[in-house]
């Protein structure tokens, strides 16, 4: 099985603009998670989305938002961006979404933000 | 908030020697421990994990212990080998929140041949 795909998996934008990020989940896993990891801070939890609807949502603001297609790939979509928004952005997916709590993370899209 | 803490951000062994990382955490509602693994430019890899209903969990060389009156929680590498040498994250999830996990600041580890 081919592992979670992200794309693209580096990207340099400057303040202001917006970008949108894809993740492709393992086939027949409907549940993805989105994370921000930054030096010091870990990975910190964005959105996770299950069957086409956001089922979890961290604490960040409203510039981040993401959506699900019906074939489980997503997007997540960051407008106005701001010099801290630089970090990694990490998909997970996952089988289930419920009992089952191991995620399969992609390599991650490393986002500079000059 | 930081609810999961790994307060060592860096940890070095010799090769055959075990490894101890250490996770404390605040939020006596999560019920489901997980340890990751990630070397530079991939994703995280699960690597061992352990429910709140039991203390210990075992799978080859890595074992994780759970102390809920302490709300910490370690991971155990014995023997270390240099593939070892990662970064490693605590990540810890409540009942019925899906796949939200909350993960700690992650310790590197570095095994010394």
């Amino acid at each position: 099985k081919a592992g979670v795909t992200q794309t693209p998996r580096y990207l340099i934008k400057t303040r202001g603009q917006q970008v949108t990020l894809s993740c492709s989940p393992i086939s027949g896993h409907r549940s993805v998670s989105w994370y921000q990891q930054t030096p010091g801070q870990g990975l910190q939890f964005l959105f996770e989305y299950f069957s086409e609807t956001q089922r979890n949502k961290g604490n960040f603001p409203g510039r981040f938002s993401g959506r699900q297609f019906s074939n489980s790939r997503s997007e997540m979509n960051v407008s106005t961006l701001e010099l801290g928004d630089s970090a990694l952005y990490l998909c997970a997916s996952s089988a289930t979404g419920s009992q089952t709590y191991e995620q399969y993370f992609g390599p991650g899209t490393r986002l500079t933000v000059t | 908030d930081q609810q999961v803490k790994q307060n060592s951000p860096s940890l070095s062994v010799q090769e055959g020697r075990i490894s101890i990382l250490n996770c404390d955490y605040t939020n006596s509602m999560f019920d489901y421990f997980l340890w990751y693994k990630k070397y530079p430019a991939e994703g995280p890899t699960f690597l061992i994990s352990i429910s709140s209903i039991k203390d210990k969990n075992e799978d080859g060389r890595f074992t994780v212990f759970l102390n809920k009156s302490a709300k910490h929680l370690s991971l155990h590498i014995v023997p270390s080998q240099p593939g070892d040498s990662a970064v490693y994250f605590c990540a810890a999830v409540k009942p019925n929140t899906g796949n939200q996990f909350y993960f700690g600041t992650g310790t590197s580890l570095t095994v010394i041949p």
